[in-house]
């Protein structure tokens, strides 16, 4: 099974529109880390923001906030008024247990943001 | 401060031929983590180092990858006779620590492509 799904290969989004991209996840672990990361066309990993599965508050980096629902293993990644410098890859991840290290990632959402 | 970075940043070799890629991390962090990315899809793990031993190396494919960190610092991923399907971009991260967030800083990865 998909640890981690992202189910939109693609977003097309309009300039200063609010964007959500899906991310579901699977693991019987109790303590976990959910990461979203941004790849622009030069390969780069850019880290954008971080949830952890003990976290009660949704957490939020500018205009990122992550819409974390434990219940239904969702933590889809918000992105407020979109700009032009948005259009990139982004990945779930997922760091499952206390000791793993590793990132286990989806397969990504290619968005882009039209003028 | 200087990232993480990776050397070459492209390697073209032939099949059956041994390629090194090297990665020098953050200053000072003590994880190092490499990633193979096919095209298309999200990073997969191969092998994270804890200063200088591998602590888990779950994700090497088979015995034709190796990678060492000697000194604790530096890492080179070696991969024998190579075949086409090992090529791929191959992404390195470095962390600060163990504890928190634990965020994982990538390089710019090195495109191997196997003719």
């Amino acid at each position: 099974a998909q640890k981690i799904t992202q189910t939109q290969p693609g977003m097309f989004v309009q300039e200063k529109e609010a964007v959500t991209l899906d991310c579901t996840y699977d693991t019987s672990d109790q303590s976990y880390g959910l990461f979203w990361y941004k790849q622009p066309s030069s390969g780069e990993m850019i880290f954008l923001i971080y949830q952890g599965s003990y976290d009660e508050q949704n957490a939020t980096e500018g205009r990122y906030s992550l819409n974390f629902q434990k219940a239904r293993k969702s933590a889809n990644l918000v992105i407020s008024a979109s700009q032009l410098g948005d259009s990139a890859m982004y990945f779930c991840a997922m760091r499952e247990g206390r000791g793993a290290q590793k990132l286990v990632f989806g397969q990504g959402t290619r968005l882009t943001i039209n003028p | 401060g200087a990232g993480v970075s990776q050397t070459p940043s492209n390697k073209v070799t032939e099949k059956g031929k041994y390629v090194e890629l090297r990665c020098d991390p953050i200053s000072g962090h003590t994880a190092l983590y490499w990633y193979r990315q096919s095209l298309g899809q999200g990073p997969e793990f191969l092998i994270y180092f804890q200063g200088t031993g591998a602590a888990d190396d779950s994700g090497l494919p088979n015995d034709r990858f190796f990678a060492v960190r000697p000194e604790g610092s530096v890492s080179t991923l070696k991969i024998q006779r190579t075949e086409r399907g090992d090529s791929a971009v191959y992404l390195c991260a470095s962390s600060p620590r163990l504890a928190g967030i634990n965020e994982q800083f990538f390089g710019p990865g090195t495109r191997l492509t196997v003719l």
